[in-house]
């Protein structure tokens, strides 16, 4: 079945530490984007990209990197920088514009040690 | 200021007492509003797309409606495992696009 696959589920990162996020697509989507999930907060976008080798800013994206060399690959890099990562992390992707609804991966948790 | 709000924040329901949930937003140009559904330590489950005033989306239990204004997420004689937190968000703008997701309805229905 196609779908989104982000790994690990659970993540604890200790100080000064960055992590990675992984999330992998074969949906053959061009879109793909980061979110962050806070307790009693809507979904905030981190970064997005909608080709291959670009990738833009979200609205909360300081403490946080990302790369697409692969069109089926998005991963997110929690660096030290960030300093509240504690949250629930969403990757989504989408076919075509965004009139077309986005589809989720299961998320990953990151905690703080 | 773009906003997309949705009440209430949570909801208790005995199974078969339908009722609805409410998803009110202030944007500029309308693309579309989805509904999801997201259960615990999961990703949200997309359900519905409406595009313009007037439509209606239908769905086992559930039914989307679409104003101006506003959409709601009807439930009708609602069952335990219809518990989960709804999710609406909204996407308007120009030919990128932007999504607003509003903060949630989080449903519980008893037996």
């Amino acid at each position: 079945d196609g779908g989104i696959t982000q790994s690990p589920k659970y993540l604890f990162r200790k100080e000064g530490q960055n992590v990675t996020l992984s999330c992998e697509q074969n949906l053959n989507h061009d879109a793909m984007y980061w979110y962050r999930q806070d307790p009693g907060q809507g979904l905030r976008l981190i970064y997005y990209s909608q080709i291959v080798n670009d990738f833009q800013k979200g609205d909360i994206a300081e403490g946080y990197s990302v790369s697409r060399e692969k069109k089926e690959s998005f991963p997110l890099t929690v660096t030290s920088a960030q300093k509240n990562p504690t949250a629930f992390y969403l990757c989504a992707s989408i076919d075509g514009d965004s009139n077309q609804p986005q589809h989720f991966g299961d998320g990953t948790r990151l905690s703080i040690l | 200021e773009d906003q997309v709000t949705q009440s209430p924040e949570a909801l208790r329901l005995q199974e078969g007492e339908s009722s609805s949930l409410n998803c009110s937003y202030t944007v500029s140009g309308l693309r579309g509003l989805f509904w999801y559904r997201q259960d615990p330590g999961k990703g949200p489950e997309f359900l519905f797309t409406l595009y313009s005033a007037g439509e209606e989306k239908e769905k086992e239990r559930l039914k989307a409606t679409l104003t101006k204004k506003e959409s709601f997420l009807h439930i009708t004689a609602p069952k335990p495992e219809d518990s989960a937190t709804y999710l609406c968000a909204v996407s308007y703008g120009g030919s990128q696009g932007n999504l607003i997701f509003g903060k949630g309805t989080k449903l519980s229905v008893k037996p």
